[in-house]
């Protein structure tokens, strides 16, 4: 597509209820970012997949965040038994091989509210 | 922690003022620079980069120059409009292995009043 593509936009969430988030990548852009983005903060780094292959999920803050991309393009970040601190926005970015110094395209991104 | 730093906002401006934003960073070498924008309810749009020291990125009036010597890249621009009003986040590479990702500041929001 034209552009990075997020749904759903907004989503709330009743706590302890599981969540799914899906981000549709430009295509043929092999490096996919997931961030999180709380309210007047800048966005935090969640996971990086290169194509199918998830090669840093170090900013993942617990176990209930989970994130794939089976097919190396569109991914889904999972999030299990929401708590009331996951509510922000989600940014998914992506961008081509070796074009990291040009930087990344976002998405609109999903927000969250867990209540 | 945080290795880019911006100045707090929210920055309020009328119509046809300059702006300057201040970011500074800290980085092992010299990391690419960028400057993003989130309009009201959208997602993060790219404004301008510098991928080396001395490079100035600029892009609709908006400039910023890569600043070794004072690790920094300010965002100017000369006359603001009342579409500017935005969200303004400055970000660096962080090159770790296999993940080139982004490190943002905190954002700066900028209010222009006509």
């Amino acid at each position: 597509g034209a552009g990075v593509s997020q749904s759903p936009r907004y989503k709330v969430a009743k706590r302890g209820q599981d969540v799914a988030l899906r981000c549709d990548p430009i295509s043929g852009h092999v490096s996919l970012f997931w961030y999180q983005q709380a309210l007047g903060q800048g966005p935090e780094f969640l996971t990086y997949f290169q194509n199918e292959a998830q090669l840093d999920k170090s900013g993942l803050p617990s176990d209930r965040f989970f994130a794939e991309r089976p097919e190396g393009s569109v991914s889904t970040l999972k999030i299990q038994r929401t708590q009331q601190e996951d509510s922000a926005v989600y940014l998914c970015a992506s961008g081509p091989p070796g074009q990291a110094n040009y930087g990344y395209t976002f998405g609109s991104g999903t927000r969250l509210t867990v209540v | 922690g945080n290795s880019v730093t911006q100045m707090e906002g929210p920055v309020t401006l009328s119509e046809e003022a300059f702006l300057t934003i201040n970011c500074t960073y800290t980085a092992t070498g010299y990391p690419s620079l960028f400057w993003y924008v989130q309009y009201p309810g959208e997602g993060l749009q790219l404004l301008l980069k510098a991928t080396k020291a001395d490079d100035k990125g600029s892009n609709k009036g908006f400039e910023a120059t890569y600043r070794k010597e004072t690790t920094s890249f300010h965002l100017e621009k000369g006359s603001v409009q009342v579409s500017d009003s935005a969200v303004y986040f400055c970000a660096r590479i962080n090159y770790g292995g296999a993940t080139n990702k982004l490190i943002f500041g905190t954002g700066t929001l900028l209010a222009v009043q006509p």
